[in-house]
């Protein structure tokens, strides 16, 4: 069974710069959530995507968007970086219907860094 | 609206002894709770979780917790700490958003377990 997996690891923008984060769901799930981890913080919802359409978002602006293809994988973009929004962007997968209350299977995270 | 705070930003236990890790929740509706750990440089695991069948909760790794609806607690302990454990944790509660049919978690801020030889 194949985790989540995340890319880039790490990665330095500067203020103004766009970024994109791609993850790739745990085999057999169809739903993946994003996450944003400031230092020393627990992680705050960002979106969660179901079939390809955003089914839930955050207290993010629009400058967060995101994508999800037909395979289940997703993207986090992040348009007009500002310092703030270095963290650790974590991305989750799971099941939707009634048998999912929540359970998320987290990947290790893209570390972004905005100078 | 959900929160979730953690008491104790840095709890430092003896190995072999007793962990109890503090989180309480504020819910609007019966909760779904949960404890999830991050090691250095990783990912969030799941150690247990909450889901309105029994109130004591066991976990993966000798971790137990404790739904106390009149306390609104969900407190994580662990009778003898290990070296393994020095890790973060935290504690969650999940809510479904309204006519959406998702799920989101709202995260404590963390508490950061150091074990001592």
């Amino acid at each position: 069974e194949t985790g989540v997996t995340q890319s880039p690891t790490h990665l330095i923008k500067t203020r103004g710069q766009q970024v994109t984060l791609r993850c790739s769901s745990q085999s057999g799930h169809n739903t993946v959530s994003w996450y944003q981890q400031a230092l020393g913080q627990g992680p705050q919802f960002i979106f969660q995507y179901y079939r390809e359409e955003e089914n839930g978002r955050g207290n993010f602006p629009p400058r967060f968007s995101g994508l999800q293809f037909p395979n289940y994988s997703s993207e986090l973009n992040v348009n007009a970086l500002e310092l703030d929004d270095s963290a650790l962007y974590l991305c989750a997968s799971s099941t939707p219907g009634p048998t999912n209350t929540g359970e998320l299977f987290f990947g290790e995270g893209s570390r972004l860094t905005v100078l | 609206a959900q929160s979730v705070t953690q008491l104790g930003s840095h709890v430092s236990v003896s190995e072999g002894a007793l962990v109890l890790l503090r989180c309480n929740y504020s819910s609007s509706v019966p909760p779904y709770l949960f404890w999830y750990v991050q090691y250095p440089n990783q990912g969030l695991q799941l150690l247990l979780k909450y889901t309105s069948a029994a109130t004591l909760v066991k976990g993966i790794n000798g971790f137990e917790a404790e739904f106390k609806k009149s306390e609104t607690s969900f407190h994580l302990t662990k009778p003898s700490a290990h070296m393994s454990d020095a890790a973060e944790y935290f504690c969650a509660v999940s809510r479904e958003d309204s006519g959406a049919g998702s799920y989101q978690l709202t995260f404590g801020k963390g508490t950061k377990l150091s074990v001592i030889p």
